[in-house]
């Protein structure tokens, strides 16, 4: 299994500019997280999804947006992008275990210059 | 919000040496997850613990609830070079939204 798979690795954007993270998962999971992680930092909650066509906000949602129309995709939009914004970025899933176990991505290194 | 202290923020121990770090909340707390990040990694499930006073092993690391379900800690034993990275308590706080601690940074030396 690939498990949570991130697309882009890296990216670099210029102020102002607007860009997709894509996280597709492939163990049936019915929850997904985007966290991001600032240097040296611990991970913050963005927006999480429960099911498709259902997400909430999380900790830090302003400047994103998320979308969740199938259950194994659950892209994070960047509109305007901003310097506070350079960060690196988790997707995460979990399914109905007793564990409660998130299985994370490789992450999506980001910098906005 | 509901979130959970970590501390300390860092450690430098010297190899076999123990570590420990604790996760406090203010409130009570449904569960408690750890988790452990390599340096330029991603984050690894360890660990849930769930019932007040519960005790758990692996190998070397010791994870306890505490009795009123308001703190956690991860007990590192002899610790070695492989135990480098940051450990990061969480709670899942109910809708499945779960809410990671600061992370506390381990750094061995040979």
């Amino acid at each position: 299994n690939a498990g949570v798979t991130q697309t882009p690795k890296f990216r670099i954007l210029k102020i102002g500019q607007s860009m997709t993270l894509q996280c597709t998962q492939d163990m049936n999971h019915n929850y997904m997280y985007w966290y991001r992680q600032d240097p040296g930092m611990g991970l913050k909650l963005i927006y999480y999804s429960v099911g498709a066509g259902i997400t909430d906000k999380g900790e830090v949602p302003n400047g994103y947006n998320v979308s969740r129309s199938t259950t194994e995709d659950f892209p994070l939009r960047l509109e305007l992008a901003a310097p506070s914004q350079t960060s690196v970025y988790f997707c995460a899933s979990s399914g109905e275990t007793a564990t409660g176990e998130l299985f994370f991505g490789e992450g999506s290194r980001l910098t906005v210059l | 919000g509901q979130q959970v202290m970590q501390i300390p923020q860092y450690q430098h121990v010297q190899e076999g040496e123990d570590f420990t770090t604790y996760c406090n909340s203010s409130t009570t707390l449904s569960n408690i997850q750890w988790y452990k990040q390599r340096p330029g990694g991603h984050p690894v499930f360890l660990i849930q613990l769930v019932k007040s006073g519960e005790v758990k092993k692996q190998k070397r690391l010791t994870f306890q609830f505490g009795e009123a379900k308001k703190n956690s800690s991860l007990h590192i034993t002899a610790t070695q070079t492989t135990d480098v990275g940051t450990y990061f308590c969480a709670q899942n706080t109910g809708g499945f939204k779960t809410i990671f601690g600061a992370g506390t940074r381990l750094f061995v030396k040979a």
